[in-house]
């Protein structure tokens, strides 16, 4: 069955580590998000893609970085953790065409010590 | 750029009751208008959308209505049941580009 797979599902790290979140798809979609949210608060973009190599900075500043090599996968990377980053990471895919209806992975729920 | 407000930030309602969340945006070329709900714990979920050019949608319990002179579309949920309780996020689509703007998430609780 298609779907958005997010590894790891939760990750305690300390501060000043490198981590990349990983989010695979089988969706077939060309377009992927990722989302910043703290438990029931506000969804906050802060990278997209439209495809293989496009990356787009999000709506929220954010000091992650991410890359699409392949249409299937979307990493997204903390160079160096801190206590701030804390918070759950939510990844999304969309098909192309005008409605844009996303579909969201589980999400990480990363704790920075 | 678009901006997406919505209102209430919660809402607390007996089960039986009917459920209203109203969000209005601020580009008026924006053309496409989900809802999602998010259980506790859950992933977001798409429940219900509508396009510019449709004033109302419904589906069995739920439905969207939009105005567009006025650029605001709400969420009504009837006979409301605990399994409503929930997160619900309203988002509007502006034509150009595929993101999503997102309000700011209402977070319904029906009481048995």
């Amino acid at each position: 069955e298609a779907d958005i797979y997010q590894t790891p599902r939760y990750l305690v790290i300390g501060t000043g580590k490198k981590i990349t979140l990983e989010c695979s798809q089988t969706m077939g979609h060309d377009k992927m998000y990722w989302y910043q949210q703290d438990p029931g608060m506000e969804l906050h973009l802060i990278h997209y893609s439209y495809g293989v190599n496009s990356t787009e900075k999000g709506d929220l500043s954010s000091e992650s970085t991410v890359s699409r090599i392949r249409t299937e996968h979307f990493p997204l990377t903390l160079e160096s953790a801190r206590p701030s980053h804390t918070s759950q990471y939510l990844c999304a895919t969309a098909e192309a065409g005008a409605k844009n209806i996303q579909y969201f992975g589980a999400g990480t729920r990363l704790s920075v010590l | 750029g678009e901006n997406v407000e919505q209102h209430p930030s919660t809402l607390s309602v007996q089960e039986g009751d009917s459920a209203v969340i109203k969000c209005t945006y601020s580009d008026s070329a924006s053309n496409y208008f989900p809802w999602y709900k998010q259980e506790l714990g859950k992933r977001p979920q798409l429940i219900i959308d509508i396009r510019s050019n449709v004033g109302e949608k419904k589906d069995q319990r739920i439905a969207v209505t939009l105005n567009k002179t006025a650029k605001h579309f709400s969420l009504h949920i009837t006979e409301t049941q605990p399994e409503d309780s929930a997160v619900y996020f309203c988002a509007a689509k502006p034509p150009q580009g595929g993101k999503l703007i997102f309000g700011q998430g209402t977070e319904l609780s029906v009481k048995p």
